[in-house]
């Protein structure tokens, strides 16, 4: 069974602080490596995705590092406010040719204001 | 506008019984899926359409039947509800066949009593 294993399970920042989460998987397929936020109630929206092909990708405060080789790839959070606060899930694509992503198990991040 | 809608949100059903959540998705993609959310928050796949033709079938109870009428719709037949099927069931659709953007919908909560 493939896995896409996510670390930590939780975490909790002060507002302002950086939260790193990361994000590690087993496939080779190359495609898109995605992170998605979920607030409570709502379902999981992507919010910064990275192709295998660049190490860094920024989006306002979201930076992804995808590192190939080491098959791990992570979120970067600056400045982290309490508006934050969601549970966060990295996906990585499946077996070539399966046309799925498989979801990691999800951070908790807490901000504290 | 919604893009993607699923029906009904909530629903609290006995045990034994079959109930059915519709999902319709006004993006113009091609492709759509039923994942389920556990108490942990664990996402997992079960079904993946792309154009009305289907391409993941996970190991799911075939008590669980999906149906595509078109594109835009893909909808969740359950039958002879069980306790362990109590969960939050999410639509999604994508562009393409990878599923490396998904949109997700608001999710249905199932109870099963």
């Amino acid at each position: 069974q493939q896995q896409v294993k996510q670390s930590p399970q939780s975490l909790i920042v002060q507002k302002g602080g950086i939260s790193i989460i990361n994000c590690a998987y087993e496939n080779t397929a190359f495609d898109y490596f995605p992170w998605y936020q979920q607030f409570p109630g709502k379902g999981p929206a992507l919010l910064i995705a990275i192709r295998p092909d660049v190490s860094e990708k920024k989006e306002g405060r979201f930076t992804i590092s995808f590192n190939k080789s080491a098959k791990q790839f992570s979120l970067h959070i600056m400045d982290s406010q309490p508006g934050d606060s969601a549970t966060y899930f990295c996906a990585a694509p499946g077996t070539s040719g399966t046309y799925k992503y498989i979801f990691g198990t999800g951070t908790r991040l807490k901000v504290l204001a | 506008d919604t893009a993607v809608s699923q029906t009904p949100k909530y629903l609290v059903t006995q045990m034994g019984n079959d109930k059915s959540i519709k999902c319709e998705q006004n993006l113009g993609h091609d492709t759509m899926y039923w994942y389920k959310q556990d108490s942990k928050k664990f996402l997992k796949i079960m079904f993946s359409y792309n154009n009305k033709e289907l391409i993941i079938n996970e190991t799911v109870p075939n008590r669980f039947s999906p149906k595509s009428p078109d594109k835009a719709h893909l909808n969740l037949h359950i039958n002879s509800l069980e306790l362990g099927d109590s969960a939050v069931y999410f639509c999604a659709s994508s562009p393409g066949y990878s599923g490396n953007t998904i949109y997700f919908g608001e999710g249905s909560w199932l109870t099963v009593v």
